[in-house]
């Protein structure tokens, strides 16, 4: 079946860094890819819709200039969290769409932690 | 109020035991139910997906949606401890547009 995966599955930073974390569609062609946050024992908020070559479409309350969309490819979305505070600490999980209307596949997730 | 809830447990079930899992929506424009199982740590995996009202059976596991009380439910037969997981339900208007989840139920079973 189809694959989406996400790179790092987790990582540690500083407050005042930026950390960037790709979701790749691995067996097909993504034209819109998801990206969730996740908070302990929650539900999933969508942050943004990404559609390949054109801007994420971001929910009520996502900071833009924060959260950094790029959606490069058929294959290659990426989330860039920018200059990063403990609060952001998260489970960020990205989805890939095959297809208009196809199944929406999820990928593994990865866990920011920033100290 | 929200558009989906869903209790989020937890539930503990001896195995064997039949599972009911459930979601109210305030949406009358969701067709698409969707009930993902989400082990911990991992991201969430499709487990039923139905359009508009009706039953679906896969296997041990049952998705009943009644659109006219805008409630979904999953039952889960035989259950296992492998079962044991957070079940989150998830709804979209069309079939290309946004999910809207649950908050999950997180479910063990037993051995």
């Amino acid at each position: 079946g189809a694959v989406v995966s996400q790179h790092p599955s987790r990582v540690i930073c500083k407050s005042g860094t930026s950390v960037k974390i790709e979701c790749r569609s691995l067996d097909f062609q993504a034209t819109t890819m998801f990206w969730y946050r996740q908070f302990p024992k929650k539900s999933l908020m969508l942050m943004a819709t990404s559609n390949e070559g054109s801007k994420a479409t971001y929910e009520q309350g996502v900071e833009k200039d924060k959260f950094l969309i790029n959606h490069a490819s058929l294959t290659l979305s990426t989330l860039t969290v920018t200059s990063a505070h403990p609060e952001d600490s998260s489970f960020y999980i990205c989805s890939a769409r095959q297809g208009i209307g196809g199944e929406l596949f999820f990928g593994e997730g990865s866990r920011l932690t920033v100290l | 109020q929200k558009e989906v809830e869903q209790d989020p447990g937890p539930l503990s079930v001896p195995e064997g035991a039949i599972v009911s899992l459930n979601c109210t929506y305030s949406n009358s424009a969701f067709q698409y139910f969707m009930w993902y199982r989400q082990y911990s740590r991992k991201g969430p995996e499709l487990l039923m997906y139905t359009y508009s009202s009706g039953n679906k059976e896969d296997g041990r596991f049952t998705a009943q949606v009644d659109k006219s009380s805008k409630y979904i439910s999953l039952f889960i037969r035989d259950s296992q401890p492998s079962d044991s997981a957070t079940y989150l339900c998830a709804m979209a208007e069309t079939s290309g547009s946004r999910l809207t989840f649950g908050e999950g139920t997180q479910l063990t079973v037993n051995p």
